[in-house]
C-alpha cells in the first residue's frame, strides 16, 4: 500500500489561508468518506484535527476545515497563526489493508 | 484524564524480539478499538496494526504481517505489540492510539522508541 500523496511543504503568512492536499485512489480517499487529518508538532504525538473528511473533534478550532473531491482530500487552515506551524498528515481507510497515511506536509508560518 | 502510556521500547539486535505495552486510563478501554502507529526518525507516520474492542478483528500493515502480533487484555486495560524478527527498518517511535468514529485516532500516547541495530 503506497502512502497518500501530500506536498512536502506549504507556507503562509499570519492571517492568510492555506490548503494542504492529499491525493489517493478510488481504493482509499476516493472510495470512502474516512479521511482524517492530524497535526504534529516537533517531538510531540499527533493530534486529530479532522475526521470523516470534514468533521472537527470537540476542541479543535473552526479555522480548520476539510473537504474532498474525487481522489483528493484537502485541509484548509484559515486565519493562519504562528502555533499552526507543524507537520500535517492525512490518513484514509484503504480496502487493501485498513489505514494508510500521507507522507506529511510541513507548514511554515512566515 | 484520558491517557495512553507506552512502554517496552529499547535497543534490540536484528532478528530479535520486543514486546511493547500500552496502558490505558480515564476511559472504558474495552469499548474502543486500538491501534499501533510508528514513525521512523525524520519520517512520516506509518499505520502498523489495529485490533477491535473484543479482539475479533485484527489488521496488519503488509510491512509487519507475519512478524508482529497485536493483542489486548481488557481486564488490565492494556494493549500489546509483540514484535519478532526485527529489522533495521523497524526502528521508529511506536505510538498507541485510540480509535475514534471507526477509523480516526483521537487519543495518542507519548510513544516508545524502538531501535534495531547490531
Amino acid at each position: 500500500q503506497s502512502a497518500l500523496t501530500q506536498p512536502a511543504s506549504v507556507s503562509g503568512s499570519p492571517g492568510q489561508s492555506i490548503t494542504i492536499s492529499c491525493t489517493g485512489t478510488s481504493s482509499d480517499v476516493g472510495g470512502y468518506n474516512y479521511v482524517s487529518w492530524y497535526q504534529q508538532h516537533p517531538g510531540k504525538a499527533p493530534k486529530l484535527m479532522i475526521y470523516d473528511v470534514s468533521n472537527r473533534p470537540s476542541g479543535v478550532s473552526n479555522r480548520f476545515s476539510g473537504s474532498k473531491s474525487g481522489n483528493t482530500a484537502s485541509l484548509t487552515i484559515s486565519g493562519l497563526q504562528a502555533e499552526d506551524e507543524a507537520d500535517y498528515y492525512c490518513s484514509s481507510y484503504t480496502s487493501s489493508s485498513l489505514v494508510v497515511f500521507g507522507g506529511g506536509t510541513k507548514l511554515t508560518v512566515l | 484524564e484520558v491517557q495512553l502510556v507506552e512502554s517496552g521500547g529499547g535497543l534490540v539486535k536484528p532478528g530479535g524480539s520486543l514486546r511493547l505495552s500500552c496502558a490505558a486510563s480515564g476511559f472504558t478501554f474495552s469499548s474502543y478499538s486500538m491501534n499501533w502507529v510508528r514513525q521512523a526518525p525524520g519520517k512520516g507516520l506509518e499505520w502498523v496494526s489495529s485490533i477491535s474492542s473484543s479482539s475479533s478483528y485484527i489488521y496488519y500493515a503488509d510491512s509487519v504481517k507475519g512478524r508482529f502480533t497485536i493483542s489486548r487484555d481488557n481486564a488490565k486495560n492494556s494493549l500489546y505489540l509483540q514484535m519478532n524478527s526485527l529489522r533495521a527498518e523497524d526502528t521508529a517511535v511506536y505510538y498507541c492510539a485510540r480509535s475514534y468514529q471507526l477509523l480516526s485516532m483521537d487519543v495518542w500516547g507519548q510513544g516508545t522508541t524502538v531501535t534495531v541495530s547490531s
